[in-house]
């Protein structure tokens, strides 16, 4: 998945802290998307961004924050941390639409 | 309703298989439709994807995409077990209030024993 990099890839957190993950990618794509992806309900789509400057919300924006100050960083944040965000966090780009959409490789948190 | 559905399986078969796998979708807006293949403890990779009505083809993959049914599916032919995946569609927003949205179905889990 060369060009999307996550941080961190493991994360173990109490409930009610709050953490940020970071999705990185050098291709000067437009597009960014955060999913997380849960045992039977495939990838769901938290926040995206079309462009710098914008984001928007998916089907589950609940709890989570997202900004893009930067073209190249999507940032998801999660103030309150809640044992229903325990999952698995793909971030993804895109050109624009119809183009590949580049896949980081995960971050895996747990929330206890 | 989930904006794509997707039956999530699992499907098993045997090796030489035809294989057919399924969405529906609800939004007209949906202009490009695509399928993922997922891998254990790996992102998704793109295996096809199209924007019209009709089928594509490569190597033993065709997707197909009906339109005026919100419907599209993936065939493998001569399934192999390297094939044994998560299988995902994916539909994006190229119109409308939600331009680039990209939404996925739950995946179908694919089994292919030799």
């Amino acid at each position: 998945n060369a060009g999307v990099t996550q941080t961190p890839k493991f994360r173990v957190l109490k409930t009610g802290q709050s953490m940020t993950l970071l999705c990185a990618q050098d291709m000067n794509h437009e597009y960014m998307y955060w999913y997380r992806q849960d045992p039977g309900m495939g990838l769901r789509l938290i926040h995206y961004s079309v462009g710098e400057g914008t984001t928007a919300k998916g089907e589950v924006p609940d709890g989570y924050n997202v900004s893009r100050l930067k073209k190249q960083n999507f940032l998801l944040g999660l103030e309150s941390a809640a044992p229903s965000q325990t999952s698995v966090y793909f971030c993804a780009s895109s050109p624009k639409p119809g183009n590949t959409i580049y896949f980081g490789e995960g971050s895996w948190l747990t929330v206890v | 309703q989930k904006e794509v559905e997707q039956d999530p399986g699992p499907l098993s078969v045997p090796e030489g298989a035809i294989v057919s796998l399924n969405c529906t979708y609800s939004n007209s807006a949906f202009q490009y439709f695509m399928w993922y293949r997922q891998y254990s403890r790996k992102g998704p990779e793109l295996l096809m994807y199209t924007y019209s009505s009709g089928n594509k083809e490569d190597g033993r993959f065709t997707a197909q995409v009906d339109k005026s049914s919100k419907y599209i599916s993936l065939f493998i032919r001569d399934s192999q077990p390297s094939d044994s995946a998560t299988y995902l569609c994916a539909i994006l927003q190229a119109g409308g209030t939600s331009y680039g949205k990209l939404t996925f179905g739950q995946g179908t889990i694919l089994t292919v024993h030799p």
